[in-house]
């Protein structure tokens, strides 16, 4: 149980277009989203915090307008990154929480920005 | 701010060798914490588990200590393997807090 998908698990795009990531819960609700990016050699860093049907919290240095979180459902938040540029390019990693401080990580998603 | 620290960076042994991977923080007051294996390219695998009320947990070959006071922790690895070559990752949960506070981590590479 408590698996996390999320999709797609890499892409390639051009500087300048917008690129959409899933993260799915697919067996339990979760209350709660969260967005990490890893850059190479270094560790997670949150984004931001989403909980279903509300605005997410960004961290600081986060642009909200270019990296949009929605969260529309208790098993579905979507990160848009919005006229991506190289260096936006990264691992996305999402996590889902179905509450009481449990956390459950998606594979993450591979992102090149050309 | 909280702030999570992990010695080593990288660590390399033959394999059969016990070891030992530190990770540090500076507040105390945390809810829970946890250590996570990653490997190459790949998402995270939760380890282990502990809660602040507790002091350690086991999980086969790994054992996870937790010693709030000093703001530490450690993941031991019993006799080593090749397939234990991964980044291992302590990531913590602050009382005040819901997201989890990363180490950058510690490059395991078990030699055959």
């Amino acid at each position: 149980g408590a698996v996390v998908s999320q999709h797609p698990s890499w892409v390639i795009c051009k500087s300048g277009t917008s690129v959409k990531i899933e993260c799915r819960s697919l067996d339990f609700q979760a209350t709660t989203m969260f967005w990490y990016r890893q850059f190479p050699k270094q560790s997670l860093m949150l984004m931001a915090t989403s909980n279903e049907g509300s605005k997410a919290t960004y961290e600081q240095g986060v642009e909200k307008d270019k990296f949009l979180i929605n969260h529309a459902s208790l098993t579905l938040s979507t990160l848009t990154v919005t006229s991506a540029h190289p260096e936006d390019s990264s691992f996305y990693i999402c996590s889902a929480s179905p509450g009481q401080a449990a956390q459950y990580f998606g594979p993450g998603t591979r992102l090149t920005v050309t | 701010k909280q702030e999570v620290t992990q010695i080593p960076a990288a660590l390399s042994v033959p394999e059969g060798e016990n070891l030992v991977l530190n990770c540090s923080f500076t507040d105390s007051a945390i809810y829970n914490l946890q250590w996570f294996r990653q490997d190459p390219g790949k998402g995270l695998t939760s380890l282990l588990l502990i809660q602040s009320s507790q002091r350690e947990q086991t999980s086969g070959r790994l054992n996870a200590s937790l010693d709030k006071s000093s703001g530490r922790s450690t993941l031991y690895i019993a006799a080593s393997q090749p397939g234990d070559s991964a980044t291992y990752l302590c990531a913590l949960l602050n009382q005040a807090g819901t997201a989890l506070i990363f180490g950058k981590g510690t490059t395991l590479s078990v030699s055959s």
